[in-house]
């Protein structure tokens, strides 16, 4: 199976920076089928990024995902109140279908 | 607009059969896509059960594997997860999903006596 290692484990920032969140697999990422969710608390997961870098229906533009192969990586160009959340990124490519442990954005 | 809805028993006794439900609207399950179960226990990260494609292939965790379920009732638009012998282990909340962008609101399992 496709281990997902996310970094950091909590990024601290501040409402206007930038977050940078790393999504690194174990083997090559199928057809770069990744993707970014955002959750937080009492709610469900809600896809922020699929295929590496396509932004969801309905999501600021703030939010971009780049990468391909084992390496992946989740910015946030300049952080609102609203984005202080858990992120995950999960590998769909390959089954079984895996997350990663998740990042905790939290304000500094 | 594609919603998903979980629904089941909130509390299941330890070594019998969790059996969820989740129900389809604004999409027939029948055209298509990977329809899947993942589930959180409380204060820990997502973990991938398993999907059924449309066509009735099935792909499971396999930590899981031997306990898990999925199968599709496309007369209800609905598909459901049957995981036998539970343990408090499996205590989580519960997420159907279609694909990777459309998630229900999730369900509560409490496997106490």
């Amino acid at each position: 199976e496709i281990v997902l290692t996310q970094s950091p484990g909590t990024l601290s920032l501040s409402p206007g920076e930038r977050a940078t969140l790393s999504c690194r697999a174990s083997q090559s990422v199928s057809s770069s089928s990744l993707a970014w969710y955002q959750q937080k608390p009492g709610q469900a997961p809600r896809v922020l990024i699929y295929g590496a870098s396509s932004r969801a229906t309905g999501i600021p533009d703030r939010f971009s995902g780049s990468g391909s192969g084992t390496d992946f990586t989740l910015t946030i160009s300049r952080l609102e109140p609203e984005d202080f959340a858990v992120y995950y990124c999960q590998q769909y490519g390959t089954s079984p279908w895996t997350f990663g442990q998740g990042t905790k954005v939290e304000i500094k | 607009q594609v919603q998903l809805q979980e629904s089941g028993p909130g509390l299941v006794k330890p070594s019998e059969t969790l059996s969820l439900t989740c129900s389809v609207s604004g999409y027939s399950i029948s055209s298509g896509y990977y329809w899947g179960w993942i589930r959180q226990p409380p204060g820990k990260g997502l973990e991938w059960i398993g999907n059924i494609f449309h066509s009735g292939s099935t792909y499971y965790n396999p930590s899981l594997k031997s306990r898990v379920s999925i199968s599709v009732d496309t007369s209800k638009n609905q598909f459901s997860l049957r995981l036998s012998s539970v343990t408090a282990a499996d205590t989580a909340v519960y997420y159907c999903a279609r694909g990777v962008v459309f998630w229900g609101q999730g369900t509560l399992v409490t496997v106490s006596s």
